[in-house]
């Protein structure tokens, strides 16, 4: 998969849109941006994925720029439920999972009252 | 659906004992995969199956590590003998058909492993 760069931690006030940067350079033609979260003491969980159009679904907003080397995850209004780290990857599409998922470290999404 | 379900949810064992984690895929689903997460290392991919065959198990830390899926329902996670630096928690996932589009992996609520 291909390497991607994310800010370690970020604070957010509750009802205000979260925004989660990551950059991945060195996407390639073929891969997509993946974005899944984990909230504490649970399993990962699958928010969204594209492309290179921008995507929007009922938990949030995945915007890619023009030449793909980097995106941004918006949850449009944040509640303290949405604390947690949240794994930016890119992977080429194999029908969601069948070949793994490589984590990085995350973003740990902090949303304060 | 209930989701992937891990067995038993916690577990502590003393060292060089077998522990056995469990895992029931979601039905329908036919890649199923094992992750383990700790502090220092984070999230990472063990193994994984298609359609009940491993496919990958570089990720397999040693030979104390094995896993197996006699069927579609049910796989397994088996370390023989336990040692303490194998305390993590195990997630089981697993995600349906290649040919299905916008497929993701699904997660089960894991299974913390404490050796002492």
């Amino acid at each position: 998969d291909a390497k991607t760069t994310q800010p370690t931690s970020m604070d957010c006030a509750e009802g205000r849109a979260a925004n989660l940067p990551c950059n991945h350079s060195t996407i390639s033609g073929n891969e997509y941006v993946y974005w899944y979260r984990q909230i504490h003491s649970q399993g990962p969980q699958y928010i969204i994925h594209g492309l290179k159009n921008n995507e929007t679904n009922e938990m949030a907003s995945l915007i890619i720029t023009e030449d793909r080397k980097s995106s941004t995850l918006i949850l449009p209004h944040a509640t303290l439920r949405d604390t947690a780290v949240y794994y930016c990857i890119v992977r080429p599409r194999s029908g969601g999972g069948a070949d793994g998922l490589t984590f990085g470290k995350g973003t740990h999404l902090i949303i304060q009252p | 659906d209930a989701g992937v379900i891990q067995s038993p949810r916690h577990e502590v064992t003393e060292m060089g004992q077998e522990v056995t984690l469990r895992c029931k895929p979601i039905s329908g689903h036919n890649s199923l995969f094992w992750y383990r997460q700790t502090m220092m290392r984070g999230l990472e991919l063990l193994i994984y199956f298609n359609n009940n065959v491993p496919i990958d198990d570089s990720g397999m830390p040693e030979d104390r590590f094995s896993a197996k899926m006699p069927n579609a329902s049910f796989s397994t996670l088996k370390i023989q003998p336990s040692e303490p630096r194998d305390s993590a928690v195990y997630f089981c996932a697993s995600s349906a058909p290649r040919q299905i589009l916008d497929t993701e992996a699904f997660f089960g609520q894991g299974t913390r492993l404490t050796v002492v």
